[in-house]
C-alpha cells in the first residue's frame, strides 16, 4: 500500500458509458493531482486541487470532469470518452507545493482505462 | 519551452553500475526529482536535488549541475529488482505557482 488508493485498478468502457475513478489518501496532504500516463510519454498533468480548490486545468477535454469533495478524496468522472483516452490514470497527493522543501508526490498504483 | 530528455531504454548487468542521465531546458528551476516505477505499480520517490552536487542514499546516488541543466541517477550493485522505469522531473516556479515537468522515463532492464 502506498498511502494513496485508487479504484478501480482496471476499467473497460464503451464510448457512450459514464464511469468514475476514485482516489483516496489519508496522509494529511492538502494537494491532490490527476495525471495521465501513456506509453513512452511524459506524465501529463490533468488537474490539481490544492486546499480543495482546483488550481490547475491543463486544457483537458470536458469529457473528463474532476471532483474533490474533501481533502482526502478525489474523483475523475468520465463520459463519452474516445479510444485515444485509453491510458493509465494516476492520482497523487502531496503537501502544497512551495518555494522550499521537496513536497514529494505520493502516487497511487493507477487505474488502467481501456476505451472501446 | 520547457523540456526534459532522458534515454528511452538502458540495459545493464546484475551487480554492475549504471548511470541514467537527464538533461533539462527549463526556466524557473526549483528542484529536480527522480522516481522509480515498476511495471503496473505507482511511481515512488527516490531523490531530490536542489543544489549542485551529489546526494547519496544507499545504492542510489543523484547528481545535479544547474549550470549545465544536467542530472544523473547512479545505481550501484544492481539487483534484478532494479528493473523498472526511472522518471526525471523538474519543479519550476511560474509566477507564484510551482509545477512539475516530467521526462518520458528511462526503462532499465537488468540482465543476470
Amino acid at each position: 500500500e502506498t498511502g494513496v488508493t485508487q479504484t478501480p485498478r482496471h476499467l473497460v468502457m464503451g464510448m457512450t458509458n459514464k464511469k468514475s475513478l476514485k482516489c483516496e489518501q489519508h496522509l494529511g496532504h492538502n494537494a491532490m493531482y490527476w495525471y495521465k500516463q501513456s506509453a513512452k510519454k511524459p506524465l501529463e498533468l490533468m488537474f490539481v486541487y490544492s486546499l480543495e480548490e482546483r488550481v490547475e486545468n491543463n486544457s483537458v477535454p470536458s469529457r473528463f470532469s474532476p471532483e474533490c469533495p474533501n481533502s482526502s478524496h478525489l474523483f475523475l468522472h468520465l463520459h463519452t470518452l474516445q479510444p485515444e483516452d485509453s491510458a493509465l490514470y494516476l492520482c497523487a497527493s502531496s503537501h502544497r507545493q512551495g518555494p522550499s522543501g521537496a513536497n514529494v508526490l505520493t502516487f497511487g498504483a493507477g487505474s488502467r482505462l481501456t476505451v472501446l | 519551452g520547457q523540456n526534459i530528455d532522458q534515454p528511452t531504454e538502458m540495459t545493464a548487468t546484475e551487480g554492475a553500475i549504471v548511470q541514467i542521465n537527464c538533461t533539462y531546458q527549463t526556466s524557473g528551476f526549483n528542484g529536480l526529482f527522480w522516481y522509480q516505477q515498476h511495471a503496473g505499480e505507482a511511481p515512488t520517490f527516490l531523490s531530490y536535488n536542489v543544489l549542485d552536487g551529489l546526494e547519496e542514499k544507499g545504492r542510489f546516488s543523484s547528481f545535479l549541475s544547474r549550470s549545465k541543466g544536467y542530472s544523473y541517477l547512479l545505481l550501484k550493485e544492481l539487483q534484478m529488482k532494479d528493473s523498472a522505469s526511472y522518471l526525471c522531473a523538474v519543479r519550476i516556479r511560474v509566477d507564484s505557482n510551482y509545477q512539475l515537468i516530467w521526462g518520458a522515463g528511462t526503462k532499465l532492464i537488468i540482465k543476470p
